[in-house]
């Protein structure tokens, strides 16, 4: 199995809700990555966690919380976004976090912030 | 600065005929280059990894090449069919930072048509 399940595929919210983005891979990886992507540009590293814990952060706003329960499941929790945070949400996930192992995507999940 | 530049921004070509993409990179210390195909509003897929010692590795009708003297590297796609038609981004990681703390290229959005 090797794959990388994102849910919901697609999240309409309004400035003020809070909504969650999850993420569940079951191939035994123990580094699991949240990516930002806005149309028609690459994927920019929000946060990546190894063993659980949080190992990289890269400034991303406090309106956007990763959550990691277990090894398996990783969340990205969403309060008071902006519109210019509408964009792809992708979830990956890597053996460990060694940058040499290949690095799996979900299938994303498209976030509209009306 | 680590920068992946990619060449050309777009392409189109007619079912059936080759087409070679370029990625040329700045990244250093490097790790390994990849491949990545990614359909619109879907995840990348990983097509190829090459680490420094390999120079060209096949994945069916797509050949990657790289030459890492010149900082350079290839996606050669034969026999293109229309399910080809994507965006394909060439991403370096670089052996710093702890880790999958990937360079991605802009992409280059290939289209094949009838």
């Amino acid at each position: 199995d090797t794959e990388v399940t994102q849910t919901p595929k697609h999240l309409v919210m309004g400035m003020t809700n809070k909504k969650s983005l999850k993420c569940e891979q079951h191939m035994g990886h123990r580094a699991m990555y949240w990516y930002k992507q806005k149309a028609k540009k690459p994927p920019e590293l929000m946060f990546v966690y190894s063993y659980e814990k949080l190992s990289i952060n890269e400034s991303v706003p406090s309106r956007f919380s990763p959550e990691c329960p277990n090894s398996s499941l990783l969340n990205l929790h969403l309060h008071a976004l902006q519109p210019e945070d509408s964009a792809l949400y992708l979830c990956a996930s890597s053996q460990e976090l060694s940058g040499t192992g290949e690095l799996f995507f979900g299938e994303g999940s498209r976030l509209t912030v009306l | 600065k680590n920068q992946v530049e990619q060449s050309p921004q777009s392409l189109i070509i007619l079912e059936g005929k080759n087409c070679t993409l370029q990625c040329n990179y700045t990244v250093s210390p490097f790790s390994n280059l990849r491949w990545y195909k990614q359909d619109t509003g879907r995840g990348p897929v990983s097509l190829t990894i090459m680490t420094f010692s390999e120079n060209t590795k096949s994945n069916g009708r797509y050949t990657a090449t790289l030459d890492a003297d010149t900082k350079q590297s290839s996606l050669h796609i034969t026999a293109s069919q229309l399910s080809d038609s994507a965006s394909y981004i060439c991403v370096v990681s670089d052996l710093t930072g702890g880790g999958n703390k990937l360079t991605f290229g802009t992409g280059t959005q290939l289209k094949v048509e009838l």
